[in-house]
């Protein structure tokens, strides 16, 4: 069955500090990744996405994914972290049909100043 | 473009009551998803349309939820009657076809059910 798997629920970092958001999937083809971000009262925006060719891609904000086959992960990365980095991240595999699209639980980062 | 609209922002109502959210995909998105989030369940997907027809609603709760898609530009989810339980938001998030295409998704219907 299609999965993806956030191991850390909470993770907080310092300000300026490197951050990366771990990401595990379970599919059965070649899966289509995703990170999403979630600011508190906000809908979800996207990060970055992986389809094809080069696994690291670049996203917004300053944001980074790598995706590695052999391990069945796509996670996310900064070199230096802000305050307004603080929100919640979402992790998604596709494509289902239709564009359907398999969320993690999330993983909720805190930055301390 | 606007992005995807959802309507109200903010709903608060009494038990038994009939609730009606209302959204409108981006323009020439061809499908479009409802997903329910709270605190103790994260992010479920209710149901999706594609090309105005329900494909899959095996994430719909129970009976007393409802949705439809009357046209291309606009889709409601309806409960009644509400209860304490579905206080949540529900997000609204539509997708163009022919994919992989990511999904976009609207502010959100905070619900608050007393």
């Amino acid at each position: 069955a299609q999965s993806v798997t956030q191991p850390d629920i909470h993770i907080t970092v310092s300000e300026g500090a490197s951050l990366e958001l771990r990401c595990n999937y379970s599919y059965g083809a070649t899966p289509y990744l995703f990170w999403y971000v979630q600011s508190p009262g906000q809908g979800l925006q996207l990060l970055l996405k992986y389809f094809s060719g080069d696994t690291l891609v670049q996203g917004i904000k300053g944001f980074e994914a790598e995706f590695k086959r052999s391990q069945s992960s796509f996670n996310l990365r900064k070199p230096s972290v802000h305050w307004s980095d603080a929100a919640e991240y979402f992790c998604a595999v596709g494509p289902g049909g239709y564009n359907k699209l398999i969320f993690g639980a999330g993983t909720r980062l805190a930055v301390h100043p | 473009d606007a992005g995807v609209i959802q309507s109200p922002r903010h709903e608060v109502t009494e038990m038994g009551q009939e609730v009606t959210l209302r959204c409108k995909p981006i323009s020439g998105h061809n499908s479009l998803f409802w997903y329910r989030q709270t605190m103790m369940r994260g992010l479920e997907l209710l149901i999706y349309f594609n090309n105005n027809v329900p494909i899959d609603d095996s994430g719909m709760p129970e009976d007393r939820f409802s949705a439809k898609m009357p046209n291309a530009s606009f889709s409601t989810l309806k409960i009644q009657p509400s209860e304490p339980r579905d206080s949540a938001v529900y997000f609204c998030a539509s997708s163009q076809a022919g994919g992989p295409n990511e999904q976009f998704f609207g502010p959100g219907t905070r619900l608050t059910v007393l």
